[in-house]
């Protein structure tokens, strides 16, 4: 139970865009399509930001998106805001009936 | 409105137990998988057991497998996380959380210590 590999940190711009990449195995992100990202402020619940590898629940801005490639999965946010600034973790289910999370990524908003 | 609310955190001794509570509201609760997350100090988010909606399945984090215990009563619309044999490591915020995958519904969190 590895968890799933993501960047430590990222940063943009307002109004940029950034990916943030969370790479598994064939066991969990390439084989299933039920990849999760979540955003998380400091003090604070996690938020549900994308489920299914790409789909946005009810709320969730469309700047927010999601994809995946063997086993890649990326968040990407575009028109960052300052509001965007925060931790942020996918998730996968794995072929042992298991979660897994990734490591987190903090968004900078310079 | 959906509502989770823990309860049963604290602060316990390396070796001791606890037992985590979490009430669920605003749904329908035998629908749903439900699960136990965890976040140390610090630390980033860690997927810890879900059970099935009828308690018949159940999985775990390889490292509380045969320490902790998921359980729920759908009577009771309650979800429990008996917790023996508790480590340093295990101090965490503890959340509650509806479903197993793309979670929306999560609870406030309880914090578990465990010191001497």
């Amino acid at each position: 139970q590895s968890a799933l590999t993501q960047p430590a940190s990222v940063s943009g711009s307002p109004g940029q865009s950034i990916t943030i990449s969370c790479t598994g195995t064939s066991s969990d992100v390439g084989g299933y399509n039920y990849v999760s990202w979540y955003q998380q402020h400091p003090g604070k619940a996690p938020k549900l930001m994308i489920y299914e590898v790409s789909n946005r629940p009810s709320g969730v801005p469309d700047r927010f998106s999601g994809s995946k490639s063997g086993n890649t999965a990326s968040l990407t946010i575009s028109g960052l805001q300052a509001e965007d600034e925060a931790d942020y973790y996918c998730n996968s289910y794995t072929s042992s009936s298991l979660v897994v999370f990734g490591g987190g990524t903090k968004l900078t908003v310079l | 409105e959906v509502q989770l609310v823990e309860s049963g955190g604290g602060l316990v001794q390396p070796g001791g137990s606890l037992r985590l509570s979490c009430v669920a509201s605003g749904f329908t609760f035998t629908n749903h998988f439900m699960t136990w997350v965890r976040q140390a100090p610090g630390k980033g988010l860690e997927w810890v057991a879900s059970i099935k909606q009828d308690g018949s399945e159940k999985n775990y984090v390889d490292s509380v497998r045969g320490r902790f215990t998921i359980s729920r009563d759908n009577s009771k619309n309650s979800l429990y996380l008996q917790m023996n044999s508790l480590r340093a490591e295990d101090t965490a915020v503890y959340y509650c959380a509806r479903d197993r995958a793309g979670i929306i519904y999560w609870g406030q969190g309880t914090l578990v210590t465990v010191s001497s």
